[in-house]
């Protein structure tokens, strides 16, 4: 079946790296996403990846996607106070555009 | 360009009463989905509309319906109000699918 698993919690220094891990079992995922979610907010989409890739960088985030291992990760250079919130992985498989959310990793950035 | 909007933000509601929830998309996208967030089940999907078509459906009781109209608005009917559905509802738009926009979602409580 369709199940997308995230640690919890991860917490981080100010200016470190961030890296966010996230494991699927849908083989036939083609899109898998990354969100935001602040307290009290919609879900902001920050970066997705075409299960063909293998790897995607956007400004200062990195997608890893490893699909022999169904495993993603999102890596945040530079993490920022204003970084700290819940962050979503999601996988997209080939029933339209439902998508299959982790429980979130909450990211919490001290300075 | 506007984001999704969703109406009502807040709402409250008693046991037994129905309720209905509306999405307007991002201009020109034709699809439009919902979800159910808890803090117990996380995100999960409700329906998928496109070109006022439902795409796809989640596992969700039958209390649980949507429709879409011809402008792509959609909106979310929920019967015989249970506490167990209070919740934020998500709604996303998207225009070829491989994005999804979210909007704020609407605040359910049912007392």
């Amino acid at each position: 079946g369709e199940d997308v698993e995230q640690s919890l919690f991860l917490s981080v220094r100010e200016g470190d790296s961030s890296v966010i891990n996230c494991t699927y079992t849908d083989s036939s995922s083609t899109y898998l996403y990354w969100y935001k979610q602040e307290p009290g907010a919609g879900l902001q989409l920050l970066t997705y990846i075409f299960s063909n890739m293998d790897m995607k960088q956007d400004q200062r985030l990195t997608v890893l996607l490893n699909k022999k291992d169904k495993h993603l990760s999102l890596r945040i250079a530079d993490t920022q106070t204003g970084d700290s919130a819940i962050y979503f992985c999601a996988e997209r498989g080939n029933q339209g555009g439902k998508l299959i959310f982790g429980q979130g990793t909450e990211l919490s950035v001290k300075p | 360009k506007a984001g999704v909007t969703q109406t009502p933000r807040y709402l409250i509601k008693t046991r037994g009463q129905q309720v209905t929830l509306s999405c307007s998309p991002i201009s020109g996208h034709r699809s439009v989905s919902w979800y159910q967030q808890t803090p117990g089940q996380g995100l999960q999907f409700l329906f998928e509309y496109f070109s006022e078509t439902q795409r796809n459906k989640g596992n969700f009781p039958g209390r649980f319906s949507g429709r879409q109209f011809s402008n792509s608005r959609s909106e979310m009917n929920v019967s015989t109000l249970e506490l167990g559905d209070s919740a934020l509802y998500l709604c996303a738009s998207s225009a070829q699918g491989n994005e999804q926009f979210f909007g704020p979602g609407t605040r359910l409580t049912v007392l």
